[in-house]
């Protein structure tokens, strides 16, 4: 009964460094996502997916990038990490044609320092 | 540019009352609504979906949508504590199951006074 896993929950980097934070679902779902939410804010869509081998931007893509090699993987890289990259990350799946009832993972807190 | 607008409060209600929160939308296509609870710390859920004008209940949940004004609200009657947290209103912005992801708003925070 897993649903989707991210990990690790909690990361701190400082300028410069790279990361990738991983995301897991076992609910067989072809459509997934990564979301940012900032303090205050709602959530912001990185990037998503629509089946293994299709990665598309959402509305803040600058900074990271993912890749679905398989169903169930949809990993994010930051690539030289920055301050204004501090934020919670919520990866996110959904299936069939119901794109609305989005299932989330728990969250991965970073901070860039 | 979507926008999804929402007072983001806080709106503080007392217990056992009606607590009303708003949204509108600004892509007149938008086709599918969504109502999620986020409680502090913790990810966004799925309470309410609404498709289509007028109103659907769930519990102590009403969803209502007037795609004329575009315009989205979720009722909450009977008001607990535990429905203290975070309304984030999101739209699907195309028709039949779009892919790229809901648009969220910033959500409002409800405080229900015991």
């Amino acid at each position: 009964n897993a649903g989707v896993t991210q990990t690790p929950k909690f990361r701190i980097l400082k300028i410069g460094q790279s990361m990738t934070l991983q995301c897991t679902q076992d609910m067989n779902h072809n459509y997934m996502y990564w979301y940012r939410q900032d303090p205050g804010m709602g959530l912001k869509l990185i990037y998503y997916s629509v089946g293994a081998g299709i990665t598309d931007k959402g509305e803040v893509p600058n900074g990271y990038n993912v890749s679905r090699s398989t169903t169930e993987d949809f990993p994010l890289r930051l690539e030289l990490a920055a301050p204004s990259q501090t934020s919670v990350y919520f990866c996110a799946s959904t299936g069939g044609d119901n794109t609305g009832e989005l299932f989330f993972g728990e969250g991965s807190r970073l901070t860039v320092l | 540019q979507k926008e999804v607008e929402q007072n983001s409060g806080p709106l503080s209600v007392p217990e056992g009352a009606i607590a009303s929160l708003n949204c509108t939308y600004s892509d007149r296509v938008s086709q599918s609504f969504f109502w999620y609870r986020q409680y502090s710390g913790k990810s966004p859920e799925l309470i309410m979906s609404i498709y289509s004008n007028g109103d659907k209940e769930d519990g102590r949940f009403t969803a209502q949508l007037n795609k004329a004004s575009q315009y989205v609200s979720l009722l909450i009657r009977d008001s607990q504590p535990s429905d203290s947290a975070t309304y984030l209103c999101a739209v699907n912005m195309y028709s039949g199951g779009g892919a790229d992801g809901l648009t969220f708003g910033k959500g409002t925070h409800l405080i229900i006074q015991p």
